[in-house]
């Protein structure tokens, strides 16, 4: 069955580390990939895209992820962590390119200050 | 340019009572989607319409859950009887199709 595996439910950075948040894909065929962030009590925001393009994709906010075929990856970094960026994050597939997003269960970030 | 709009933002019900929540897309996007939230999983895909036709309901839990877009606008899902495992967040997002989505900040639904 098509799914996201987000390994780790919970990651915690201090502010101004390295943030990494990782995202699997379960297709031979690249998807379309995409990386959310919610705040709580909001509804999903979309950090960036992957549609077939520059294997790099950068974001808002400073986030990027690189998409790699061989790993079936799509690991979403951010160099240096601010407070602001502690929220829920979700990776989601788009395995047939026409709108029907299969959503991770999703990584809470923690910043410590 | 306004963004997706849900209501209501809370409500709380019964078990066995019905409950229906409202979803207005942003102006020009002719796809629309339903998604179910569960605390703690990411959203689930329960309905994907093309202007007023439904593109896929195969997540939808038709002997409870009816969704409808009447005149390819706004959209309306209800629960009917609702159980206790639906309570979650129902999200509404929209878009030009396929283009990136759009979400509302959703509707909690609370059954006890």
């Amino acid at each position: 069955a098509q799914s996201v595996t987000q390994l780790g439910s919970h990651v915690s950075v201090s502010e101004g580390a390295l943030v990494l948040l990782r995202c699997n894909y379960s297709s031979s065929v690249p998807p379309y990939l995409f990386w959310y962030v919610q705040y709580p009590n909001q509804g999903l925001q979309l950090l960036l895209k992957y549609t077939s393009a520059a294997t790099l994709v950068k974001g808002i906010n400073g986030f990027e992820a690189e998409f790699k075929k061989s790993e079936t990856s799509f690991h979403l970094t951010k160099p240096s962590a601010h407070m602001s960026d502690a929220a829920e994050y979700f990776c989601a597939v788009d395995y047939n390119q026409g709108g029907k997003l299969i959503f991770g269960q999703g990584t809470e970030l923690s910043v410590k200050p | 340019e306004a963004g997706v709009a849900q209501s209501p933002r809370y409500k709380i019900i019964e078990k066995r009572q019905s409950v229906a929540f409202w979803c207005n897309p942003i102006s020009g996007h002719a796809t629309l989607y339903w998604y179910q939230q569960i605390l703690g999983q990411g959203p689930k895909l329960l309905i994907q319409f093309q202007n007023n036709g439904v593109v896929d309901d195969s997540q939808l839990p038709k002997d409870r859950f009816s969704a409808e877009r009447l005149k390819g606008v706004d959209s309306t899902l209800k629960i009917q009887p609702a159980k206790l495992e639906d309570s979650a967040v129902y999200l509404c997002a929209s878009s030009r199709p396929n283009n990136e989505q759009f979400f509302g900040p959703g509707t909690r639904l609370t059954v006890l």
